[in-house]
């Protein structure tokens, strides 16, 4: 696709349950950055890949956010038992350098409701 | 740790009228600073950029000048559009932290009204 495409758009989840966030970031860039967006807040760093490499995971709030790009293209961000704090947008961005030295391109976001 | 602070919104403004959104940074390296603008239903765009004092990015009519004895990157554009309406977003990227993160603001919306 043209773009950074993140599914699903929209997700309601039970507190308790495991969800899985995809990303498909535009093809051949070799970066791809999870980011967690509160509410009326700027987006937060969770995570950075090269390829297939998993950098830095510095911004993963806890041990219950796990993030995966293992063939270097699409990635996965799993939360396992979902609080209510993690009710937020989850955007994705890819970029065809390494880490920020070429621009990032960022996809719509999944909106992760916990009820 | 490195941070990103800008004016409060909402802004509202009349068509044609004078923008600026103030920005400022801590930071512990020697950052590259960003202006990202999101569009209502749209995914966070770059705007324009800087990576060195006194640089000047510019795009769409909007400037923003890297001042790193202000520790400042204000955006500003001298005659608004409706189509100018979104939340926009301060950046900074630190060579010293590393450069694979972005640290943003808390975003400032702008509304334009004919």
């Amino acid at each position: 696709g043209a773009g950074v495409s993140q599914s699903p758009r929209y997700k309601v989840a039970k507190r308790g349950q495991d969800v899985a966030l995809r990303c498909d970031p535009i093809s051949g860039h070799v970066s791809l950055f999870w980011y967690q967006q509160a509410l009326g807040q700027g987006p937060e760093f969770l995570t950075y890949f090269q390829n297939e490499a998993q950098l830095d995971k510095s911004g993963l709030p806890s041990d219950r956010f796990f993030a995966e790009r293992p063939e270097g293209s699409v990635s996965t961000l799993k939360i396992q038992r979902t609080q209510q704090e993690d009710s937020a947008v989850y955007l994705c961005a890819s970029s065809l350098g390494y880490g920020m030295n070429t621009e990032a391109f960022f996809g719509q976001g999944t909106r992760l409701t916990v009820v | 740790g490195d941070s990103v602070t800008q004016m409060e919104g909402p802004v509202t403004l009349s068509e044609e009228a004078f923008l600026t959104i103030n920005c400022t940074y801590t930071a512990t390296g020697y950052p590259s600073l960003f202006w990202y603008v999101q569009y209502p239903g749209e995914g966070l765009q770059l705007l324009l950029k800087a990576t060195k004092a006194d640089d000047k990015g510019s795009n769409k009519g909007f400037e923003a000048t890297y001042r790193k004895e202000t520790t400042s990157f204000h955006l500003e554009k001298g005659s608004v559009q409706v189509s100018d309406s979104a939340v926009y977003f301060c950046a900074l990227s630190d060579s010293g932290a590393g450069s694979y993160q972005l640290t943003f603001g808390k975003g400032t919306k702008l509304s334009v009204i004919p």
